[in-house]
């Protein structure tokens, strides 16, 4: 299997739930992601993970909590979700950061009810 | 300003068109641009990284102005299969390398 896969493509989750997203990358890349993307507006960087250490964190709300436990794997806790974090949650990898193209995972659709 | 501003869309051009999308970056310290393309409802992927002397990649241009701050995608003869939301992105050199996309430009191309 090669590329950025994502797990699981849907979820729906209640506010009181927890879940994770997953992400595994196949490619030797250093650097990993996690974006949110919601209807009609830019992607939004949330984390950015090098050589598996948190070197970007944009102010995101604590209910969203990552885990980078080595350069190929990435995790997305969720706890306590509001409505309005219904979006498409995008995993990405990248050679180095900065300079490099991201390659993106096939998405997360999350609807939190 | 916005760090990355595209064209506002839609934009519907006939099969065989030519079209142009413009993006404007606010960051002068900015090294790398790459343009996406996102289909709908799917991740976005790599359409063309932006080199300063401007690049081909047979229907697609990209060309770099750093003295005005724009990139420019330019799709000659326009296939159906191009229609797709198309995304500027912009790295941040000066604040770790981070990448900023737009807010995208979907093109619908019509037979």
């Amino acid at each position: 299997e090669t590329g950025v896969t994502q797990t699981p493509r849907h979820l729906v989750m209640g506010m009181t739930n927890k879940k994770s997203l997953k992400c595994e990358q196949h490619l030797g890349h250093n650097a990993m992601y996690w974006y949110k993307q919601s209807a009609k507006k830019p992607l939004e960087l949330m984390f950015v993970y090098s050589l598996e250490e948190r070197v970007e964190n944009n102010s995101v709300p604590s209910r969203f909590s990552p885990e980078c436990p080595n350069s190929s794997h990435l995790f997305l806790h969720l706890h306590t979700l509001q409505p309005e974090d219904s979006a498409l949650y995008l995993c990405a990898s990248s050679p180095g950061q900065g300079n490099s193209p991201l390659h993106f995972g096939n998405g997360t659709r999350l609807t939190v009810t | 300003r916005k760090e990355v501003e595209q064209d506002p869309g839609p934009f519907n051009v006939p099969e065989g068109a030519t079209v142009a999308f413009n993006c404007t970056y606010s960051n002068s310290a900015s090294q790398s641009f790459f343009w996406y393309r996102q289909d709908c409802r799917k991740e976005p992927k790599l359409l063309m990284s932006v080199y300063s002397s401007g690049n081909e990649d047979g229907r697609f241009t990209a060309q770099l102005n750093r003295a005005s701050q724009y990139i420019s995608l330019l799709i000659r003869d326009s296939k159906l299969s191009d229609s797709a939301t198309y995304l500027c992105v912009v790295n941040l050199y000066n604040q770790g390398g981070k990448l900023i996309f737009g807010q995208g430009t979907e093109l619908s191309v019509k037979p």
